[in-house]
């Protein structure tokens, strides 16, 4: 079966780094996105990534590891604006975005 | 430019209704799809459209139908409305349903039947 497992909840302080894991298992695979979606809004696009190793885009950055079926988002430099949950997506062999429930992130001052 | 809007904003329906939700994107994207978000759940897929005048079955499309008749509008049915399709409905589109493709947005609706 496909699966995404990601952390429920995680809680950070404003300034700080946090780190988001994901695991996934698709039938196939053709990338690993990760979304922001900010309470009663839309999921927005983050980061996407197909081969091994670390993307980095300002303050956030995405890393994968096909091998190991794992998938991290780093925040740095924590702000409150940064308060969302991160979605994680894993695209499967149809080309088909098989999502994990998310990570609400909370940020305390 | 909006990109992508979705009438109504909310809706709450009796069981049993047919309701349409609409689905409009202005960026000539070839693919479009249909996600419902529950609570502690995942976006679930419930139909796409990989090109105007193709639609296709997702994870969860029992009670929803869709057509494509043209490349901005991507309309979802639900035929007789039942309590357990309470959610938040997410219309997206991307460039085209190949790899890499970010899928964009629309706002979503809430719905609820009761």
């Amino acid at each position: 079966g496909q699966n995404i497992d990601q952390p429920t909840e995680m809680t950070a302080t404003e300034g700080a780094i946090v780190q988001i894991n994901c695991t996934y298992q698709t039938s196939g695979f053709n990338g690993l996105f990760w979304y922001q979606q900010h309470a009663g809004e839309a999921p927005t696009f983050l980061s996407y990534n197909v081969l091994d190793g670390l993307e980095e885009k300002g303050r956030f950055s995405s890393f994968l590891s096909r091998s190991k079926g794992y998938s991290y988002l780093l925040l740095k430099e924590l702000q409150m604006k940064d308060s969302a949950s991160y979605l994680c997506a894993g695209m499967d062999s149809n080309y088909q975005l098989i999502w994990g429930a998310g990570t609400k992130l909370i940020i305390k001052p | 430019i909006a990109g992508i809007t979705q009438a109504p904003t909310s809706q709450i329906l009796a069981a049993g209704r047919r309701m349409t939700l609409r689905c409009t994107q202005d960026m000539r994207h070839n693919a479009m799809y249909w996600y419902r978000q529950d609570l502690g759940l995942g976006l679930r897929l419930i139909h796409y459209s990989n090109t105007a005048g193709t639609t296709g079955k997702g994870e969860v499309p029992d009670g929803y139908s869709v057509s494509r008749a043209n490349t901005d509008d991507f309309p979802l049915t639900l035929a007789s409305a039942v309590p357990s399709q309470t959610s938040v409905y997410f219309c997206a589109s991307s460039d085209s349903a190949g790899e890499g493709n970010e899928q964009f947005f629309g706002p979503g609706t809430r719905l609820t039947v009761l």
